[in-house]
């Protein structure tokens, strides 16, 4: 089957940095993207990955690794609107988006 | 960066009525179209996806006669959703994903349905 794996919560300091993982077990892989979520809103673009390494936009990174099926979102400077979901997706063989369930992070002043 | 547009954000009907869920590319062609839905404190979970010009590939679980998907140009696709239901009420939100696979995914602002 296929699956995603993040973890379910996590809480983080203000101005501090944040490392959100993501692991994937799919059938086949044509990327991995992160998204951001607020509360009753669809989801924001952050990051796609499809290439191994280090992708760098300002205050967030996104990392792949193919042979471990492994994804990380840093976020650094964390910011009160950071507070949010994360949610990590990869499209498969036949190029639809498996999501994960979403990482809650909230940010304590 | 491109704009998908979703129309409307949120809609209220009587059970046993049917809606119609517009969800438009506006700058960019997307051949395919996604359709997810979100209940409260769950990720988003992929309905249907949608291709131009064909039949579109529904997830397991989701009834096609229900939820009625039409792709009919580069830059529209629509969700009609068919005698709802008040389980029906949900966040709906769709996806456009230009030509080439090594773009972003955009997303609609999405629909909220509240079926009473």
């Amino acid at each position: 089957g296929q699956n995603i794996d993040q973890p379910t919560e996590m809480t983080a300091t203000e101005g501090a940095i944040v490392q959100i993982n993501c692991t994937y077990q799919t059938s086949g892989f044509n990327g991995l993207f992160w998204y951001q979520q607020h509360a009753g809103e669809a989801p924001t673009f952050l990051s796609y990955n499809v290439l191994d390494g280090l992708e760098e936009k300002g205050r967030f990174s996104s990392f792949l690794s193919r042979s471990k099926g492994y994804s990380y979102l840093l976020l650094k400077e964390l910011q009160m609107k950071d507070s949010a979901s994360y949610l990590c997706a990869v499209v498969d063989s036949n190029y639809q988006l498996i999501w994960g369930a979403g990482t809650k992070l909230i940010i304590k002043p | 960066g491109a704009v998908v547009s979703q129309h409307p954000s949120w809609v209220i009907c009587k059970s046993g009525t049917s809606v119609k869920i517009e969800c438009r590319s506006l700058d960019f062609q997307a051949t395919t179209m996604f359709w997810y839905r979100q209940f409260p404190k769950q990720s988003l979970m992929l309905m249907a996806t949608s291709n131009e010009g064909s039949k579109a590939t529904y997830e397991q679980g989701v009834e096609k006669d229900k939820f009625l998907i039409n792709h009919a140009s580069l830059t529209l696709s629509t969700l009609t959703v068919t005698s709802a239901h008040p389980e029906d009420s949900s966040f709906y939100i769709c996806s456009a994903r230009p030509t080439g696979i090594d773009t972003e995914a955009f997303f609609g602002q999405g629909t909220r349905l509240t079926v009473v």
